[in-house]
């Protein structure tokens, strides 16, 4: 398997605009999570899904932050409009709830600069 | 509330000595631990994980984590450090029906 499959890599965007991060989940996997990372406050949790529905959105900053997932193979996370306050690693996970074990793998990230 | 502290944002150790990196947490019931590490650049990858039974825990890369249930600790080790191990590295705990919660991360620089 490929592993998580996160895009952009990178991204460099102006206040205001609109940014869509991408992730696709391993494939089997039924918890999709998308945290993010910041010097100040580390690795939060934004939101996460569980056969595609979202079951704890209660980390996502704000009403400008929304995260969908239509299928178990495809998430995306849009941040409308951006800030840069916003700027940050933002890394998608996933995992198998069998066994309940609860180890997640991570994508490499998208870094976001918003300007 | 599921938690994990890590109490040293760096540590530094020379190639060839022992590492210790430091984690307490805090939960009701029974806790679930885990230990990441990130590279430059990199997403989290697994370490190593706490579920029940033997206190000893091997890893991935020759890491082990020692869980210690009257002094709540998950403390991460390894028997002689390797320049290569130098990264930034996580405690977590299961914080919910399967989501973690992670520590602020500790920095590891091994010295040649």
């Amino acid at each position: 398997d490929a592993g998580v499959i996160q895009s952009p890599r990178h991204e460099v965007t102006e206040m205001g605009q609109e940014v869509t991060l991408r992730c696709k989940p391993i494939s089997g996997h039924d918890y999709l999570f998308w945290y993010r990372q910041t010097m100040m406050r580390g690795l939060e949790l934004l939101i996460y899904f569980n056969n595609n529905v979202p079951i704890d959105d209660s980390g996502m900053p704000e009403d400008r932050f929304s995260a969908k997932m239509p299928n178990a193979s495809f998430s995306t996370l849009k941040i409308q409009p951006s800030e840069p306050r916003d700027s940050a690693v933002y890394f998608c996970a996933s995992s198998f709830s069998a066994g309940r074990s609860g180890e997640l793998f991570f994508g490499e990230g998208s870094r976001l600069t918003v300007l | 509330a599921q938690s994990v502290a890590q109490p040293e944002d760096q540590v530094n150790v020379a190639e060839g000595n022992p590492l210790t990196v430091k984690c307490t947490y805090s939960v009701s019931g029974n806790p679930y631990l885990f230990w990441y590490v990130q590279y430059p650049n990199r997403g989290l990858q697994f370490l190593l994980k706490y579920i029940t039974g033997d206190n000893l825990v091997k890893g991935s890369y020759g890491f082990e984590a020692e869980f210690n249930k009257s002094q709540t600790s998950f403390h991460l080790k390894k028997p002689s450090a390797l320049v290569s191990d130098s990264a930034l590295y996580f405690c977590a705990v299961r914080a919910g029906a399967n989501n973690l919660f992670f520590g602020t991360g500790t920095r590891l620089t091994v010295i040649p």
